[in-house]
C-alpha cells in the first residue's frame, strides 16, 4: 500500500498570505494526485486530479504541481473561506489511501 | 445539480449487519464509477470501496474485504453498501462518491453529506 504523507500537519497563516502545502508518496504515483478540501462539518470537496487540473469551479488562486512522489498545492492569496483541511489522495494503485491532512488555520 | 443522497446509518452491535443506499440524481448514473469514502469520528479520509459504472468492476479496501459488498442498481440510480460482520472500528460517517470516469474508479468528483455508522454495544 501506498503512504501518503503531508506536511506541516497544522499552517498558520493570515488572510492575504500564501500558503503551501506538501504532499509526498512512498512510491511514484506518476501524476495519479488528487487534493481535496475539507470544512467543518461537511463533506470533501475535490479540489485538483491529475496533480493540476484544476477541478470544476475552484479558484485560480489555488494551483497543484509536483509528479512522482513530491506534490505542492499553493493558495496565492489566503482568502477567509479558505481555512480548512486539505486532504491528498494518490489513485494510482488500489488501496487508495489519503494524506493524513493539513490544517490550514489563522 | 449532482446530487447524492446517502442513507441507512445508525447504531448497530459488533458482529450486526447493516446496508447503505445512495440515491443519485442530477446526472447519468451508470456513466460513472461511484465509491464509499469513510471518516472516523475527529480522523481522516480512508477509500472504502468502489464500482465501476456497468457494476462489473469492484475495489475494496483489505479492512473491509470479505466483510463488505459494494453493488449498484442503474435502473434505480442507486448505489449500495451491505455491510456485515461490523466492528467498532467501522464506526464513521460513510460517504457515496461519484467519480470522474466510468470504468475505474478514480477521485471523489461529487460527494453526498454522508451518513453515520456508529457500530457499539
Amino acid at each position: 500500500e501506498i503512504e501518503m504523507t503531508q506536511s506541516p500537519a497544522t499552517l498558520s497563516v493570515s488572510p492575504g498570505e500564501r500558503a503551501t502545502l506538501s504532499c509526498r508518496a512512498s512510491q511514484s504515483v506518476s501524476l495519479n494526485l488528487a487534493w481535496y478540501q475539507q470544512k467543518p462539518g461537511q463533506a470533501p470537496r475535490l479540489l485538483f486530479f491529475g496533480a493540476s487540473i484544476r477541478a470544476t469551479g475552484i479558484p485560480a488562486r489555488f494551483s497543484g504541481s509536483g509528479s512522482g512522489t513530491e506534490f505542492t498545492l499553493t493558495i496565492s492569496s489566503l482568502q477567509s473561506e479558505d481555512f480548512a483541511v486539505y486532504y491528498c489522495q494518490q489513485y494510482n494503485n488500489w488501496p487508495y489511501s489519503f494524506g493524513q491532512g493539513t490544517k490550514v488555520e489563522i | 445539480e449532482v446530487h447524492l443522497l446517502e442513507s441507512g446509518g445508525g447504531l448497530v452491535q459488533p458482529g450486526g449487519s447493516l446496508r447503505l443506499s445512495c440515491a443519485a440524481s442530477g446526472f447519468i448514473f451508470s456513466d460513472y464509477a461511484m465509491s464509499w469514502v469513510r471518516q472516523a469520528p475527529g480522523k481522516g479520509l480512508e477509500w472504502v470501496s468502489g464500482i465501476s459504472g456497468n457494476g462489473g468492476r469492484t475495489y475494496y479496501a483489505d479492512s473491509v474485504k470479505g466483510r463488505f459488498t459494494i453493488f449498484r442498481d442503474n435502473s434505480k440510480n442507486s448505489l449500495y453498501l451491505q455491510m456485515n460482520s461490523l466492528r467498532a472500528e467501522d464506526t464513521a460517517v460513510y460517504y457515496c462518491v461519484q467519480d470522474d470516469q466510468t470504468w475505474v474508479v478514480t477521485v471523489g468528483k461529487y460527494w453526498g453529506q454522508g451518513t453515520l455508522v456508529t457500530v457499539s454495544s
